[in-house]
């Protein structure tokens, strides 16, 4: 089973809105990552969290972490077209990084 | 910085022949990591390097598949005989140690025809 998976296969959201991607994961962690992969491209961090950290932000980026019940979300707001992509969580163990399958965001014009 | 740098982007080989994938790591990097993309399965873990040593290949196939680092400025993913399910996105990635910035390349997408 995944240690690290989104909620959503996939989200629509026209642009200006705000949307929110939601991970869940099942081992103990040091750190959750966010990232973003576009067509073509590896995967690209967008924002790492620690586990003492409750949010983090980067830009219109915002993401939580919740540690008791092993969640985490990824809210973007004021979207734009080019934030289409795959959003992945990415749980950081001892050393491996392990990636939930991904929520496709398409942001319709 | 060019980031990680892999080669070739694109391979096409016939079943049954060995198909090598490089990597060179981003300077100064001590992990590297290896991941199989693919539509059913997602990212999937392979193998990771740490300073060169092989830490962890719980993710590599037992057999066909073979990862070596032999300095630090490169590293090779290798699959002998390949075959259809082979065909995947292969991603290289390397990070100086733990909770930092995983930074990866844009990948080999490996055909087996």
């Amino acid at each position: 089973s995944q240690l690290a998976e989104e909620n959503s296969w996939a989200l629509s959201v026209h642009e200006g809105e705000s949307v929110t991607v939601n991970c869940s994961y099942k081992t103990s962690i040091t750190a959750l990552q966010w990232y973003r992969q576009k067509s073509g491209k590896g995967p690209a961090q967008l924002i790492l969290i620690r586990s003492n950290e409750r949010e983090k932000r980067n830009g219109r980026l915002r993401a939580t972490l919740d540690t008791s019940s092993q969640s985490s979300s990824l809210s973007i707001t004021a979207t734009r077209c080019e934030d289409t992509a795959v959003y992945f969580c990415a749980t950081r163990g001892a050393d491996r990084l392990t990636f939930g399958k991904g929520t496709q965001l398409i942001i319709q014009p | 910085n060019a980031g990680v740098i892999q080669t070739p982007r694109h391979k096409v080989t016939g079943k049954g022949q060995e198909a090598t994938l490089w990597c060179e790591p981003i300077s100064g990097h001590s992990a590297v990591f290896w991941y199989r993309q693919t539509i059913v399965q997602g990212l999937e873990f392979l193998t990771y390097f740490r300073n060169q040593a092989p830490i962890d290949d719980s993710g590599m196939p037992k057999e066909r598949f073979s990862a070596q680092m032999p300095n630090q400025s490169h590293s090779t993913l290798k699959i002998q005989s390949t075959q259809p399910q082979d065909s995947a996105v292969y991603l290289c990635a390397s990070s100086y140690i733990k909770n930092t910035e995983v930074f990866f390349g844009k990948g080999t997408r490996l055909t087996v025809v």
